[in-house]
Parts: C-alpha cells; structure tokens; sequence
C-alpha cells in the first residue's frame, strides 16, 4: 500500500534512447516532484507540479520534459538519452505549502550507455 | 535563492558516541526546515521539521533546534546505533513550494 509508487525501477538505456519514467500517488496530493540524487549533490529538483495539467520548473531542468496527466499521474520524459543522465531519480508528493513535508516513492536508477 | 549548506559528506561514529551534522541555510524568508533520513535503498523520508513557530524538532533521539540568528538547523542525537548508519539530508521549504535539498551526510555507525 506504498503511497509513491515509481516505475520501472531500473532502467538502461542507450545514448539518444528515449526514456519515460512513471510516478503514481495515492496521498490525494497536490504536488508532485521529479529529482534526481548523484553523489555529491544531494537530492536536485528537475520539475514539478502543482495539479494536473500544470509544469513548473525545477532547477536542472535541461533534457528533461515532464508531464501530470492526473492528479495522480505524473511523468519524467527523457528524450534523447545522455550518459550525463546516469543517476537515481525519485519522484515525491505533498500537500504544498510551506509547512508540508514530501512522501518519496523508492527511487529508479537509470543507466546510459 | 534559497538554499542549504551541509559541509560534512561523511561521518563515521561508533555505537553510543554523540552525533552532531552541521547545516546552514539561506532565505530571505522564515522557512520550515526539515531532515530527511534516507536507509539503504529507499527513498528518503521526513525525520524531523521544525517551523518558526515551534523551533525545535525531536524524533526517535533526534533533535534540531532553529537558529535565526545563526541561519543554521544542525542535527544532534546523543548515542547513535548502528541503525542508524544511513544518509541525511537537511531541507528548506518555502512558500513557492519548490524545496531546497542540502549535499547530504553519509553517517556509517560502527559496532
């Protein structure tokens, strides 16, 4: 009964390969978030969302496309496949807010070759 | 921006020595900070947050008091375990809802 579920939950992929990862929530959260974590870096925000339909921009965004297709829906597209987007990607939800913590999912690791 | 300093990548500690992880931050607003703990394999999950309204947070032997003056949110627990051994992360949520994330630090406990 996982509230943030992501899949597939690993992945490889070839350089120019294109890429969809999947989000689901079951919290009946408005936000939705893409990161990716790399040694190093900690936990950087790609996109995120705050309902269906909407995209807002996170701070890595560059070769990377997303979309909230329902509240519950929301997905990281990645279309033409770099080895610079080796990493493990997790996708959260909340409730927005400023006092609202997120509910992470377990995480994808992805792999271009 | 905002954002979240944490200089300590990694810690080793033995079981039942004191832990401190130092984190920094900056806004130009009064934020709700948190930690997050991330175990082995899973995703990171909330640990602690503390608001202005509050200012200090305590879970499961952690605690973090919110430092004004000093912009600071340091992690503190007086006898870790071996359980413990995982990654934290201090974070920073504003009103934009767009979270700040510090480096992490890598605490390994030793038997």
């Amino acid at each position: 009964e996982a509230a943030v579920t992501q899949s597939p939950r690993n992945k490889v992929t070839v350089t120019g390969g294109n890429v969809t990862l999947s989000c689901r929530q079951t919290n009946s959260h408005n936000y939705m978030y893409w990161y990716r974590q790399d040694t190093g870096h900690g936990l950087r925000l790609i996109h995120y969302s705050y309902g269906a339909g909407n995209l807002q921009i996170g701070d890595v965004p560059d070769g990377y496309k997303a979309t909230r297709t329902t509240q519950e829906d929301f997905f990281l597209l990645l279309e033409l496949a770099s080895p610079s987007q080796t990493s493990l990607y997790f996708c959260a939800s909340s409730l927005g807010g400023r006092y609202a913590e997120q509910f992470f999912g377990p995480g994808t690791r992805l792999t271009v070759l | 921006g905002d954002s979240v300093t944490q200089k300590q990548g990694q810690v080793t500690l033995s079981e039942d020595d004191f832990l401190f992880i130092n984190c920094t931050y900056s806004t130009t607003t009064y934020p709700t900070l948190l930690w997050y703990v991330q175990y082995l394999g899973q995703g990171p999950q909330l640990l602690l947050k503390v608001t202005t309204a509050n200012n200090k947070g305590i879970s499961r032997g952690f605690e973090a008091t919110y430092d004004k003056g000093t912009t600071s949110f340091h992690l503190q627990k007086a006898s870790v375990q071996e359980s413990d051994s995982a990654v934290y992360f201090c974070a920073l949520v504003n009103n934009n809802n767009a979270p700040r994330f510090g480096a992490g630090t890598k605490l390994s406990v030793k038997p």
